[in-house]
């Protein structure tokens, strides 16, 4: 069974404290593998798609990672708005499955 | 390039009632998937459509239906309303239906259902 596991469930910050959040999977043939941010009471954001091994994206503050079991989403030196829940999904069979996610908060 | 629209935005219904929320994706995009979240449970699947097909269900009682127009414009249906059913229901787009290349998905701003 095609399973996301996050972790940590939270974290707190300091600003300008660098962290990183884990995303482990399991499934049989990946197809993707993608991170979101959500806002309380707001749908998520997309932020990247790694398909591949060894494959890293960056967008300011953030950089995704992959490995063949598990991703992280690295956060350097973080802004109090960079508080978000952040996901990750992978494609299993024909649905998104998705992570329980991770709460930041990142205290000024 | 306007994004994944959902209406309404908040609702409030009565237990038993019944309710048809609304999802108009990315123009271009052929996929529209829908989701429940709480605070419990996270991101749960409901189902997919694809060039008007439905192409995956996930698992929920027949109470909740959905359906995909030639415009590529989605609507959910769920009868009969719980107190449970109480939640943000997402929206999401693809160009391509999940399982393909480029499939990433867009989701809207969901809609807040509250059942009293």
């Amino acid at each position: 069974e095609d399973q996301v596991t996050q972790s940590p469930e939270a974290l707190r910050l300091q600003e300008g404290e660098s962290s990183s959040l884990n995303c482990s999977y399991t499934v049989s043939g990946l197809r993707g593998l993608f991170w979101y941010r959500q806002d309380p009471g707001k749908g998520p954001e997309f932020l990247f798609t790694l398909y591949s091994a060894g494959e890293e994206k960056e967008k300011e503050r953030l950089k995704a990672t992959l490995t063949k079991k598990e991703s992280f989403l690295h956060i350097t030196a973080p802004k109090p708005e960079d508080s978000a829940t952040y996901l990750c999904a992978v494609p299993a069979g024909n649905m998104l499955t998705f992570g329980g996610g991770t709460r930041l908060m990142v205290k000024p | 390039k306007a994004g994944v629209t959902q209406t309404p935005r908040y609702l409030i219904k009565t237990r038993g009632q019944q309710v048809t929320l609304s999802c108009s994706p990315i123009s271009g995009h052929r996929s529209v998937s829908w989701y429940q979240q709480t605070p419990g449970q996270g991101l749960q699947f409901l189902f997919e459509y694809f060039s008007e097909t439905q192409r995956n269900k996930g698992n929920f009682p027949g109470r909740f239906s959905g359906r995909q127009f030639s415009n590529s414009r989605s609507e959910m249906n769920v009868s009969t309303l719980e107190l449970g059913d109480s939640a943000l229901y997402l929206c999401a787009s693809s160009q391509n239906q999940a399982g393909a290349a480029n499939t990433e998905a867009f989701f809207g701003q969901g809609t807040r259902l509250t059942v009293v």
